[in-house]
C-alpha cells in the first residue's frame, strides 16, 4: 500500500496567514493527488484534484502543487471558515490511502 | 443537486454484522462507482471498496477482504456496506462518497465529491 505523510499534523494561524501543508508518498503517484477538507462532525469536502485543480466551487485562494512524492496544499489569506482538518489522498492505487490530517487552528 | 443520506448510528456487539445504507438522489445512480470511507477515533480517512452502481462491480480493500460486501440496488438508487466479525476497532464512523471522475490533458483523475453525513457505529459488549 502507497503510504501518505503529511505534515505537520497540526498548525496554528491567523486570518490573512498564508499556510502550506505538505503530503509526501512512499512512492511515485505522478500528480495522482487529492485534498479535502473535513470540519468537525462533517463530511469531507473534496477540494482539489490532479494535484493542482481545484474542484468546482472551491475559492481560489486554495491551490496545490507537486508531482511524483512531494506535494502542497497552500491556502493564500486564510478565512475564518477555513479552520478544519485538511487530509491529502492518492488516487493512483487501490486501496486508496489518505493522509493522517492536519489540522489547522486559530491562533 | 446530488445528495447522499446514509442510515442511522448502529450500536454492536462485537462479532456481529452491520449493514449501512446509502441513499443517491438527483442524479442518475446507476452513472456512478459509491465508494465507503471510514474514520476511526483519532485515526485516519481509510478507504473500505467501491462499487459501480452500474454493473455491480466491486472492489474491497485487501485488509478488510472477506470482511466487506459492498452491494447496491438501483431501484432503490440505494449502496450498502456490510461489515462482519465486528470487533472494538471497527468502531468509526462510516461515510460513503461519490466518485468524480475528470477527464483533462492530463489524464483521467478520480476523486470523492459528494460525500454522505456519515454513520456511527459502535461495537461494545
Amino acid at each position: 500500500d502507497i503510504q501518505m505523510t503529511q505534515s505537520p499534523s497540526s498548525l496554528s494561524a491567523s486570518v490573512g496567514d498564508r499556510v502550506t501543508i505538505t503530503c509526501r508518498a512512499s512512492q511515485s503517484i505522478n500528480n495522482y493527488l487529492n485534498w479535502y477538507q473535513q470540519k468537525p462532525g462533517k463530511a469531507p469536502k473534496f477540494l482539489i484534484y490532479a494535484a493542482s485543480s481545484l474542484q468546482s466551487g472551491v475559492p481560489s485562494r486554495f491551490s496545490g502543487s507537486g508531482s511524483g512524492t512531494d506535494f502542497t496544499l497552500t491556502i493564500s489569506s486564510l478565512q475564518p471558515e477555513d479552520f478544519a482538518t485538511y487530509y491529502c489522498q492518492q488516487s493512483y492505487s487501490t486501496p486508496y490511502t489518505f493522509g493522517q490530517g492536519t489540522k489547522l487552528e486559530i491562533k | 443537486q446530488v445528495q447522499v443520506v446514509q442510515s442511522g448510528a448502529e450500536v454492536k456487539k462485537p462479532g456481529s454484522s452491520v449493514r449501512l445504507s446509502c441513499k443517491a438522489s438527483g442524479s442518475t445512480f446507476t452513472s456512478y462507482t459509491m465508494h465507503w470511507v471510514r474514520r476511526a477515533p483519532g485515526q485516519r480517512l481509510e478507504w473500505m471498496g467501491w462499487i459501480n452502481a452500474g454493473n455491480g462491480d466491486t472492489k474491497y480493500s485487501q485488509k478488510f477482504q472477506g470482511r466487506v460486501t459492498i452491494t447496491r440496488d438501483t431501484s432503490a438508487s440505494t449502496a450498502y456496506m456490510e461489515l462482519s466479525s465486528l470487533r472494538s476497532e471497527d468502531t468509526a464512523v462510516y461515510y460513503c462518497a461519490r466518485e468524480v471522475l475528470v477527464v483533462s490533458k492530463r489524464g483521467y483523475y478520480y476523486g470523492m465529491d459528494v460525500w454522505g453525513q456519515g454513520t456511527t457505529v459502535t461495537v461494545s459488549s
